[in-house]
This record gives C-alpha cells, structure tokens and sequence, in this order.
C-alpha cells in the first residue's frame, strides 16, 4: 500500500506570498494531521482534519488554514509568507481519530527568502 | 500541560550494541499513548512503536521495544543489536486520550542517535 504522498517536496518563496500544500493520505485513511517542524521549536502540531471537517487546532496564527476534501486528500494554506515560515511541513494520516496511529509523509521543506 | 522530555540531545553506540532513549511525560489524562518515531536525514518520520496508557505489558516491534514506568511516566526506547542504518533523529511523542479522540501529538525535542562500526 502507498505510503503518504506530500508535494511539492520543496518550495522556496519569497515573504509576502502564499503558498499551498498538498498531501493525499494512505489509501482508507480518513484523518490527517499536519505538523510544522523548525529547529527552533521543534515538531508542532497546527490543525487535523477528519470527513472534511477541522477537529483540532494549534496555536498558529490564521494565516495558516486547511481543508479536506471527500477523497481525504488535504491541502494547507499559508498567507502572507514571513521569514519564519520556513520549516519543514509534514502531514500524517491515520485510519482515524483518537486511537490510531499517524504515519506520516515525507515532507515539504518551504523555505522562505 | 502536557510535555515531553528528552534529556539526551546526542547518543552514539556501536554497531550491534544495544542503546536506550530516554523519555519522560507529563499528563493528568489517565488515558494516553506514547509513541517513538525515527527520523533520517530524509525528512520522513517513521512510526517505530506505541504503548497505551493501559497496556500492561511494554510494547516491542522488532528490535525495538518500549521500557514503559508508569509510575515515574518514562518511557525509553530500546534498540537491540544497533545498525549503522539506525543513525538518525528520534522523537518521543504522546497522545493525550481526553483531547476528544483528536490526533494531537506532543513531540520532545528529540535525540539524535549516530551508530559507529
């Protein structure tokens, strides 16, 4: 079975951009997470969505937003680029919520100049 | 609040040796789960081994397996028999079971592991 699939698996932009993310989860996934990783503050955990809904949600500004679509395939939207941006966004996708385990994708690494 | 702790940011071993990560949490939920999760240069994350708040036995997948005290609410990673392909970034994470059924995880900062021949 595939594994989670991100593209693009890099980005570079420039500070007041957007920017969209995409990741299509393990086939009969219906969660997925997604997570920003910089060295500074290490992994964290910005929304899930599950059946195209937001369940959860972390302490980011809005300028960070998802959504899902029916297919569970995800996309995350950043506005308005800033310097400190730039990390690597991973999602993950589980069977479902709460008591399955979360595999994760390979990664976008946006970089923001 | 919920966290996780990971006192060691650099271990090395040798190859076919075993090696222990530690972990400690923090929560007042009676039900959670703690998970290991391995890291290479790559990027990915790979899901290694969970351990639920009730289990009453430490979890083991392959070589690895999970020292679970729950009263001192450790949970250290053990990699039996090292290889050089082990090198990598771990992280120690946690689920939290009274978020609502939601997917939260809570990440440590990690331990980075080098494995030498």
């Amino acid at each position: 079975k595939a594994g989670v699939t991100q593209t693009p698996r890099y980005l570079i932009k420039t500070r007041g951009q957007q920017v969209t993310l995409s990741c299509s989860p393990i086939s009969g996934h219906r969660s997925v997470s997604w997570y920003q990783q910089t060295p500074g503050q290490g992994l964290q955990f910005l929304f899930e969505y599950f059946s195209e809904t937001q369940r959860n949600k972390g302490n980011f500004p809005g300028r960070f937003s998802g959504r899902q679509f029916s297919n569970s395939r995800s996309e995350m939207n950043v506005s308005t680029l800033e310097l400190g941006d730039s990390a690597l966004y991973l999602c993950a996708s589980s069977l479902g919520t709460g008591v399955y385990t979360q595999y994760f994708g390979p990664g976008t690494r946006l970089t923001v100049l | 609040a919920q966290k996780i702790t990971q006192t060691q940011p650099g271990m090395f071993v040798q190859e076919k040796e075993a090696v222990t990560l530690d972990c400690t949490y923090d929560t007042s939920d009676p039900s959670y789960g703690l998970f290991w999760y391995k890291q290479p240069s790559s990027g990915e994350m790979i899901f290694l081994i969970y351990q639920g708040s009730y289990d009453q036995q430490n979890a083991t997948e392959g070589r690895y397996s999970l020292n679970f005290q729950k009263a001192r609410k450790s949970a250290n990673l053990v990699i039996s028999a090292s290889q050089l392909g082990d090198s990598a970034m771990y992280f120690c994470a946690m689920r939290e079971g009274s978020s609502g059924g939601y997917n939260k995880l809570i990440f440590g900062a990690g331990t980075r592991l080098a494995v030498h021949p």
